[in-house]
């Protein structure tokens, strides 16, 4: 596609729900990035993708985060039994072949309840 | 720790003023530096990086950034802004060979027409 894109854009969800978010990267892009953004805060990396395998998952805060890209293309974030401070806005981005200066699609505002 | 630092919270300039927005790193080591811009209701695009060469990057729309290495800075700078540069600008860097940023809490400009 054109961007990256995210859905859903919105989600809300209560305490202790299991919820996914999608990202979609720009076609070819190799390299995909997670990052999260609190309010008032500039992006805060989570995982990084080269093709199918996670090269540095460092960033997510703990075990109830997990994200997948099974295919090298198409990602999933995936945050069990989710707590009212994972409310963020989750920002997807792409590079092609790993290149920094990348991609960043619009991000998933998660509120949870 | 690594660190980005953006000591302007708000800045509100009128138009054709110069603009000048400061960043600061705290990195060990060889490291990349870009700003990133966010427009109101869009997604976070890349205005310049500096990965190496000449420490004055120029950027779209007419900014620029100045490396000083001495200074641990990377300063953003436009010489007129106009009521469009309206966004909130973000600093970040990464270490050499590394893919993950890190962001500072960003800058939120304001140009009064």
């Amino acid at each position: 596609g054109a961007g990256v894109s995210q859905t859903p854009s919105n989600k809300v969800t209560e305490k202790g729900k299991y919820v996914e978010l999608r990202c979609d990267p720009i076609s070819g892009h190799t390299a995909l990035y997670w990052y999260r953004q609190s309010l008032g805060q500039g992006p805060e990396f989570l995982i990084y993708f080269q093709g199918t395998g996670a090269a540095d998952d460092s960033g997510l805060p703990n075990d109830r985060f997990f994200a997948v890209r099974p295919e090298g293309s198409v990602s999933t974030l995936k945050i069990q039994r989710t707590e009212r401070g994972d409310s963020a806005v989750y920002l997807c981005a792409s590079s092609f072949s790993g290149g920094l200066g990348y991609t960043f699609g619009s991000g998933t505002r998660l509120t949870v309840v | 720790a690594q660190s980005v630092s953006q000591h302007n919270h708000h800045v509100i300039l009128s138009e054709a003023a110069s603009l000048e927005l400061g960043c600061n790193y705290s990195y060990g080591g060889t490291v990349n530096l870009f700003w990133y811009v966010q427009y109101p209701g869009q997604h976070l695009q890349l205005l310049l990086k500096y990965f190496s060469g000449d420490p004055l990057v120029k950027g779209i729309k007419g900014f620029e950034a100045e490396f000083i290495k001495s200074k641990f800075s990377f300063n953003l700078r436009k010489p007129s802004v106009q009521w469009s540069d309206t966004a909130e600008y973000f600093c970040a860097a990464s270490s050499f060979g590394n893919e993950k940023l890190t962001f500072g809490t960003g800058t939120r400009l304001t140009i009064i027409p």
